[in-house]
């Protein structure tokens, strides 16, 4: 079954790089498919950040790509997210998620999510 | 890239059917059958109900069904029960530079 799960600081200073993992197993992510990172700030709704494919190829949300960094490796089942210059309005529940072959505009699988604060 | 239209908020009863609708440009919505839906309860993480407009994945109930016209898309939830109650997210492909577009969320209350 597949499962993903994300890791990485739960408390970033502003200013700072925020930097996230996603550790993938029951699947390998050289198969064809995408990771995607999406972001919920407390109480508020759902905000794509970007999806990168096995190969490296990325997509980024246009209002964060000044500041996204999204890689993969493919030795450890694992694909990251970088965000630099956090601010408040960064704080959030991240998610990582798989989007299947053929499907990279929805995420058929969402690791449990992990809560970042941006704060001194 | 702005947030596609939802409603706030809708409600109904047990048994009966509620629809969501979530309105996009012909740039997302319009312009492709990429149209997916999440339920998202309480602290949870955000699960796929439909995706390529009316496609369901293994494990969401039938009950659930989707529809699209023009640049508006619509998730319709038939015979409701009590654990439907959550919030529900649109998204959609935007093109090969944006690639997709969350809607702003609605809020199911089971009444």
């Amino acid at each position: 079954q597949l499962q993903l799960q994300e890791s990485g600081p739960g408390l970033v200073k502003p200013s700072e790089t925020l930097s996230l993992t996603c550790t993938v197993s029951g699947d390998s992510i050289s198969t064809s498919y995408y990771g995607g990172w999406i972001r919920q700030p407390p109480g508020k709704g759902l905000e794509w950040i970007g999806s990168i494919h096995y190969s490296g190829s990325t997509y980024y949300n246009l209002s964060l790509k000044s500041r996204v960094t999204m890689s993969i490796d493919t030795s450890n089942n694992q694909f990251s997210l970088k965000l630099s210059s956090v601010t408040a309005a960064d704080t959030a529940v991240y998610y990582c998620a798989r989007s299947p072959y053929g499907g990279n505009h929805y995420f058929d699988s969402w690791g449990q999510g992990t809560l970042v604060t941006v704060s001194s | 890239q702005s947030a596609l239209t939802q409603p706030r908020s809708v409600s109904g009863s047990p048994g009966q059917s509620v629809t969501i609708s979530c309105t996009g440009t012909s740039s997302d919505v319009g312009g492709y059958d990429y149209v997916s839906w999440y339920q998202q309860n309480p602290g949870k993480a955000p699960k796929l109900m439909i995706y390529d407009v009316t496609k369901r994945p293994s494990g969401a109930p039938d009950r659930f069904s989707g529809s699209k016209s023009g640049n508006t898309a619509s998730l319709t939830i038939s015979g409701l029960q009590a654990d439907d109650e959550g919030d529900y997210y649109c998204c959609s492909y935007a093109g090969s530079y944006t690639l997709v577009v969350f809607g702003g969320g609605t809020k199911l209350t089971v009444l």
